[in-house]
């Protein structure tokens, strides 16, 4: 199956700081998404991006489909943004399976 | 609209018992997927129901099962409760029905129930 590799693993800013998130797939893939797992455990979608750019605020990613990356930015980091991020990747034929990454922990500090 | 939810939030058992959660999914929508997330091995596709099929199926063993009904809710079981099982149960849903339209694609996940396993 497909594999999902993420990094930095964990990644500590000072608020304010800008960062970039790496996710690496091993297959062509049909849906990929970012999440934000809040302290609670639930995954909040952050983008859709199989291929492409999008912005939301001060997120933004790109997926380079050909070459089989993904990356996220995090602008002028806040203490809120703190958490763990994951991209998760369905490829052809396996309907709406996410594999997901090992995840980013974030930690940004005040 | 209201987002997936799941029922019960937090639940504690001991081995060899059974257990079902629940997932009621966004309005609409008729794919319902199940996830279980452990510290060990991060977070591993159970299965996916729509149309109250199961269309896929994880590497789980059978003690691992589950349904959706005509409204889409789902339940999952688990029989025979092992202490491996402790874990995070997550249940996303989606708005699409065939493999064609990937825009439909997007899976949106609900707050999880987090089980422990005595």
């Amino acid at each position: 199956g497909i594999q999902v590799e993420q990094s930095p693993p964990d990644l500590i800013l000072q608020e304010g700081a800008n960062s970039t998130l790496r996710c690496n797939f091993s297959d062509s893939v049909n849906n990929l998404q970012w999440f934000h797992q809040n302290p609670w455990g639930q995954l909040i979608n952050l983008f859709y991006i199989p291929s492409g750019t999008k912005q939301n605020g001060r997120l933004s990613a790109t997926t380079v489909a050909t070459e089989r990356y993904s990356l996220l930015y995090i602008s002028s980091s806040q203490t809120t943004d703190s958490g763990v991020y994951f991209c998760a990747a369905v490829t052809s034929g396996s309907a709406r399976q996410l594999t997901f990454g090992s995840g980013t922990q974030l930690t940004v500090l005040p | 609209k209201a987002g997936v939810t799941q029922t019960p939030r937090y639940l504690i058992k001991t081995r060899g018992q059974q257990v079902t959660l629940s997932c009621s999914p966004i309005s609409g929508h008729r794919s319902v997927s199940w996830y279980q997330q452990t510290p060990g091995q991060g977070l591993q596709f159970l299965f996916e129901y729509f149309s109250e099929t199961q269309r896929n199926k994880g590497n789980f063993p059978g003690r691992f099962s589950g349904r959706q009904f005509s409204n889409s809710r789902s339940e999952m079981n688990v029989s025979t409760l092992e202490l491996g099982d402790s874990a995070l149960y997550l249940c996303a849903s989606s708005p699409r029905g065939s493999h064609r339209d990937t825009n439909l694609d997007t899976q949106y996940f609900g707050p999880g129930t987090r089980l422990t396993v005595l």
